[in-house]
């Protein structure tokens, strides 16, 4: 009965490649987001979805596209995958926007080799 | 210059001491955000803030908007609090301080 879960935890991939992160909640928050946390451990927002809306698109490349089936869902599906992408991805929720407290996902560690 | 800055960047305390961790930001914003995270990587949400003061357990969170100043602080610190502690501010778009690394020792 995990709140906020991600997969996979882990994804090794190739340059090029096209990959999707999946991320569900449980627990009827109305807004979910996207977060990458680089090398040095530095986060940024990437996405952020308010019931199936996006409101909030970072300036990431256009090969990350947020798809949100409904409004427990919010998986990341990145195209052409570049070296520069290794990072982990946390996926999170809140009630009503951001100015809720968050709840995380464990995190997906995706190196590109 | 990043728009949330923390400090100190890194903290070694002993056990049982008192412990602070400050926040300021140069932005406008609607709540400002504590988070832990754990040395696996886990992210935790301590608190969200608008005004005032807010306490859970050992831990304190305060700010002050006109300052735009926030600090955290842990009393009786313990091993099990080390972690990275990041402040995030929310207004019309986030931003994420640089993270706090503290580690207490026994």
């Amino acid at each position: 009965d995990t709140a906020v879960s991600q997969t996979p935890k882990y994804l090794v991939t190739q340059m090029g490649n096209d990959k999707s992160i999946k991320c569900e909640q449980n627990l009827g928050h109305d807004t979910m987001y996207w977060y990458k946390q680089d090398s040095k451990k530095f986060l940024k927002i990437m996405f952020s979805y308010n019931n199936k809306e996006l409101i909030i698109n970072e300036t990431v490349p256009n090969r990350f596209s947020p798809k949100s089936p409904d409004k427990a869902h919010l998986n990341l599906h990145i195209n052409s995958l570049e070296l520069g992408d290794s990072a982990v991805y946390f996926c999170a929720s809140s009630r009503q926007g951001a100015n809720y407290g968050y709840t995380f996902g464990s995190g997906t560690r995706l190196t590109v080799v | 210059k990043n728009e949330v800055e923390q400090s100190p960047q890194n903290l070694t305390a002993q056990e049982g001491e008192f412990i602070t961790i400050n926040c300021s930001y140069s932005v406008g914003i609607s709540a400002l955000h504590w988070l832990q995270q754990h040395p696996g990587g886990g992210i935790v949400s301590l608190f969200m803030l608008s005004s005032g003061k807010k306490k859970h357990g050992r831990l304190i969170a305060t700010i002050n908007i006109q300052e735009k100043h926030s600090s955290l602080h842990i009393t009786a610190s313990h091993p099990r609090d080390s972690a990275v502690y990041i402040c995030a501010v929310t207004g019309n778009q986030f931003y994420f301080g640089t993270g706090t690394s503290l580690t207490v020792i026994p």
